[in-house]
């Protein structure tokens, strides 16, 4: 079945211009997730999404970084006055309601973003 | 969220069995253990969870002791396919009404040689 689909897959931008990111979890998955990793490093949580619940958006590393997630499906990531340091490669993962204690989470290939 | 630990790099060749070890001395008690593995330019991918003793599956098998404060991921024959970043979590699991917030640490790097 289809996996987790992230949308662009690059995208370039000038330094100040907004940008807006896509991911569009695994059909009938509640939970989701939004990670950043820049070059040679781990993963850096951002927001997490589960069903009908306000986000937990304690990753969020400045007030210019948002996100919302649409009939508890699409999600969209927004950072507004791009700077240099925010280029990564920002990915998306989504999970299904567990059972048997497993949480596995699904990632999308990523949106690798570079700020000029 | 408890702090992970794990060797920043390891070598093997190819046909031998590797154990990468991660320690996590602050582990909760509502923590589970993952492994994630991740190659150049793609998301990670689930490898294995456990929560106490050894788990196994089709790929590798995970090994906690009884006090929980470190785990192994045994990885049995590799090939030269399974040079990838491999990285431990923990975190509070799915199982109630709480779902997963996990951390990524930086990972150990695997290369397996010819």
């Amino acid at each position: 079945g289809a996996g987790v689909s992230q949308s662009p897959s690059n995208k370039v931008t000038e330094k100040g211009k907004d940008v807006e990111l896509r991911c569009d979890p695994i059909s009938g998955h509640t939970a989701l997730y939004w990670y950043r990793q820049s070059l040679g490093q781990g993963l850096e949580f951002l927001i997490y999404f589960q069903g009908n619940s306000a986000p937990d958006k304690s990753g969020l590393p400045s007030d210019r970084f948002s996100a919302e997630r649409t009939g508890g499906s699409v999600s969209t990531l927004t950072i507004q006055r791009t700077q240099q340091e925010d280029s990564a490669v920002y990915l998306c993962a989504s999970s299904p309601r567990a059972s048997g204690g497993i949480n596995e989470q699904f990632f999308g290939p990523g949106t690798r973003l570079t700020v000029l | 969220l408890a702090k992970t630990t794990q060797p920043i790099s390891m070598d093997s060749y190819e046909g031998q069995e590797v154990n990468i070890t991660c320690s996590h001395n602050n582990i909760a008690t509502n923590d589970y253990i993952t492994w994630y593995q991740q190659f150049p330019s793609q998301g990670p991918r689930f490898i294995i969870q456990g929560y106490k003793t050894k788990v196994t599956n089709e790929v590798a098998s995970l090994f906690i002791p009884a006090d929980r404060k470190s785990s192994t991921l045994s990885l049995p024959r590799v090939s030269l396919s399974d040079t990838a970043v491999y990285y431990c979590l923990v975190g509070l699991n799915a199982g109630g009404t709480s779902y997963g917030k996990l951390t990524f640490g930086q990972g150990t790097i695997l290369t397996v040689h010819p």
